[in-house]
């Protein structure tokens, strides 16, 4: 069964651009989740989809970042425009719907802002 | 103050040695609790689940203290192959849906031979 799996693993992009990432959770998982790590510091969620729905976005630094799901499959997360400090390894999960303990991640797609 | 403290080491070992990382949370209301590792450039995976009684799989051994807020793991007969970044992480709320976690920042361990 293949695993969550994110699309570009990198991407080098100049500020004021706008990229977008996207991220195909394990077939049948409804929650999916964006998480983003900054170098030297930790992992930190963004926001939580169950199914289409946002279920918690409270993590989601700005206006510039816009996540969606719609149809409840993959998801799309674009930054417009690029700052320097949105530079950072940006993780996708998912996990079940009910009793789930595990989150399984993708491996990241590395922005690089410059 | 952070949600989840770890010290990020460097811890260095010896292959076969026994190697304790420690963590803390500061919502004691926090209710699910996980160790996960994550090799270089790589995704993090679950190492496994922490449970009030503690709990061991194989060589590996989780501990939690409620009243102390602190987590711990305990390698035992270290391999090279335990070296990675260890994620202290920390569910705070209620509910079936795992929904958001809080991550330390990790510790790195390196076990040479």
């Amino acid at each position: 069964e293949a695993g969550v799996t994110q699309f570009p693993s990198h991407s080098v992009i100049e500020k004021g651009q706008t990229v977008t990432l996207r991220c195909d959770p394990i077939s049948g998982h409804d929650n999916l989740y964006w998480y983003r790590r900054v170098m030297g510091k930790e992992i930190k969620f963004l926001l939580h989809f169950v199914k289409e729905s946002k279920q918690d976005e409270s993590g989601m630094p700005n206006n510039r970042f816009l996540a969606e799901r719609t149809g409840g499959t993959y998801s799309t997360l674009k930054v417009q425009p690029a700052e320097l400090e949105d530079s950072g390894v940006y993780f996708c999960a998912s996990s079940q719907v009910q009793g789930g303990t595990e989150a399984f991640f993708g491996q990241g797609t590395r922005l690089t802002v410059v | 103050r952070k949600e989840v403290e770890q010290d990020p080491g460097p811890f260095n070992v010896p292959e076969g040695a026994t190697v304790a990382f420690n963590c803390t949370y500061s919502n004691s209301a926090s209710q699910s609790f996980f160790w996960y590792r994550q090799d270089c450039r790589k995704e993090p995976k679950l190492l496994m689940s922490v449970y009030s009684s503690g709990n061991e799989d194989g060589r590996f051994t989780a501990q939690l203290n409620r009243a102390s807020q602190y987590i711990s793991l305990l390698i035992r007969d270290s391999k090279l192959s335990d070296s990675a970044t260890y994620l202290c992480v920390v569910k705070p709320r209620r509910g079936s849906t795992l929904g958001r976690l809080y991550f330390g920042r990790g510790t790195q361990l390196t076990v040479w031979p």
